[in-house]
């Protein structure tokens, strides 16, 4: 079974700071997507990582796959209070039979 | 196109009763995946269909099942319901990488 560890699991944090958030594995994924989720909503895609190494910008949002595509990371700066939420991160890979593996979040709160 | 989307989006049961929950997926697609998401366990995965067939299932019980009609549209039956069930019940689309996920809002399911 693959697993996803994300840390930390809460980050509280004041307007225009930044944060990063870690996504760990000791299984290889061929993808990893992250999301945010606001409560009562369903996770939103805000990127797939393919390719070990690779770095997607989105805005203020950077993400990174490692190397040996087993962890990746999120780096938001100056963060906004709409930034708030919870980021997930999820992969797949052979092993699981097509299914996406989802890690249990990090709850991000930005104080305005 | 209309994104995923899911009725009811809230309900409330009795323990012992039995629920049903609707989903359309994302215009054309044919695939649909069904997810529980609770505070203790996180996002799990329930089960997956595509074009009326069960394509992969997740660990839990058989008083949790599926079907999909010849529209795509799906519903998620669970029978004999339990405290534990009450969770947010999302449905997905497939994105163009294969483990990539578009969600519903989701069905906020309370069991009492």
């Amino acid at each position: 079974t693959q697993l996803l560890e994300q840390s930390p699991q809460f980050l509280s944090i004041q307007e225009g700071e930044n944060l990063t958030v870690y996504c760990n594995s000791s299984s290889v994924f061929s993808s990893l997507q992250w999301y945010r989720q606001e409560p009562g909503e369903g996770p939103v895609l805000l990127v797939t990582v393919v390719t070990g190494g690779e770095v997607k910008k989105l805005k203020r949002l950077t993400f990174q796959f490692g190397d040996a595509r087993k962890d990746s990371s999120l780096h938001i700066t100056a963060a906004q209070p709409g930034d708030t939420g919870l980021y997930l991160c999820a992969g797949g890979g052979r092993t699981n039979a097509g299914k996406s593996t989802f890690g249990d979040g990090t709850t991000l709160t930005v104080k305005p | 196109k209309a994104g995923v989307t899911q009725t009811p989006r809230y309900l409330i049961k009795t323990r012992g009763q039995q629920v049903t929950l609707s989903c359309s997926p994302i215009s054309g697609h044919r695939s649909v995946s069904w997810y529980q998401q609770t505070p203790g366990q996180g996002l799990q995965f329930l089960f997956e269909y595509f074009s009326e067939t069960q394509r992969n299932k997740g660990n839990f019980p058989g008083r949790f099942s599926g079907r999909q009609f010849s529209n795509s549209r799906s519903e998620m039956n669970v029978s004999t319901l339990e405290l534990g069930d009450s969770a947010l019940y999302l449905c997905a689309s497939p994105g163009t990488d294969l483990y990539e996920q578009y969600f519903g809002p989701g069905t906020r399911l309370t069991v009492t």
